[in-house]
């Protein structure tokens, strides 16, 4: 299973647009590329997934380069709400057996 | 709201006794996932199941934990002998499909063992 690398912790301001970065250097052929988002005392909640290029929904799009070892969620105009961890996850398509969990990236907003 | 439900929220027992916790998924899937989280660190894979089958269990998972998932409909998950150790918060999780499904999780059970 490829791994993951992401910042620790990243902090912004209300209405600024966040980019976090996820690196994924031994990603195959077949995985896709999985942004979740957790607050406190809850489970984890699927925000975005991706293959290849962009991904764009309601909450965020997902930036994904031509060699794929990197994704990028991108959220636009960050509220205090969007205070919470994010977890980018790399895994494969059906014949994937466990879906791993990193440490995620602990995103703070401030006024 | 039809989500994952998880029961107990919190259970606080003593060392020695054996616990028990419910998972209810979310009801065309047919994939079910246990993972545990304690503070600061990312939800761990503990087991899945494929409807009733429990496919894969982590090597960190030792003999005290077992899940079953009868009918492939909700599943337990039983630790005996609770060491404080075993303290965390227990997630479940559901997706219909494989490795390539969004998880929707349920929001946890938070064990105590003091």
């Amino acid at each position: 299973l490829a791994k993951t690398t992401q910042p620790i912790s990243m902090d912004s301001y209300e209405g600024q647009e966040v980019n976090i970065t996820c690196s994924h250097n031994n990603i195959a052929t077949n995985d896709y590329i999985t942004w979740y988002q957790q607050f406190p005392s809850q489970g984890p909640r699927f925000i975005i997934q991706g293959y290849k290029t962009k991904v764009t929904n309601e909450v965020a799009s997902l930036f994904i380069p031509a060699d794929r070892k990197s994704s990028t969620l991108s959220l636009p105009r960050v509220s205090l709400s969007d205070t919470a961890v994010y977890y980018c996850l790399v895994g494969e398509d059906s014949s994937a057996s466990k879906i791993i969990f990193g440490s995620g990236t602990r995103l703070s907003i401030r006024p | 709201d039809t989500g994952v439900s998880q029961n107990p929220r919190h259970k606080i027992t003593k060392r020695g006794q054996n616990v028990t916790f419910r998972c209810d998924p979310i009801s065309e899937h047919n994939r079910l996932y246990w993972y545990r989280q304690t503070l600061g660190q990312g939800p761990e894979f503990l087991t899945y199941f494929q409807n009733e089958a429990q496919l894969e269990k982590s090597r960190l998972l030792s003999d005290r934990f077992s899940a079953e998932r009868p009918k492939g409909s909700f599943s337990t998950l039983e630790i005996q002998r609770t060491e404080q150790g075993d303290s965390a918060m227990y997630l479940c999780a559901s997706s219909l499909g494989g490795g390539d499904r969004p998880l929707h999780f349920g929001n946890g059970t938070r064990l105590t063992v003091t």
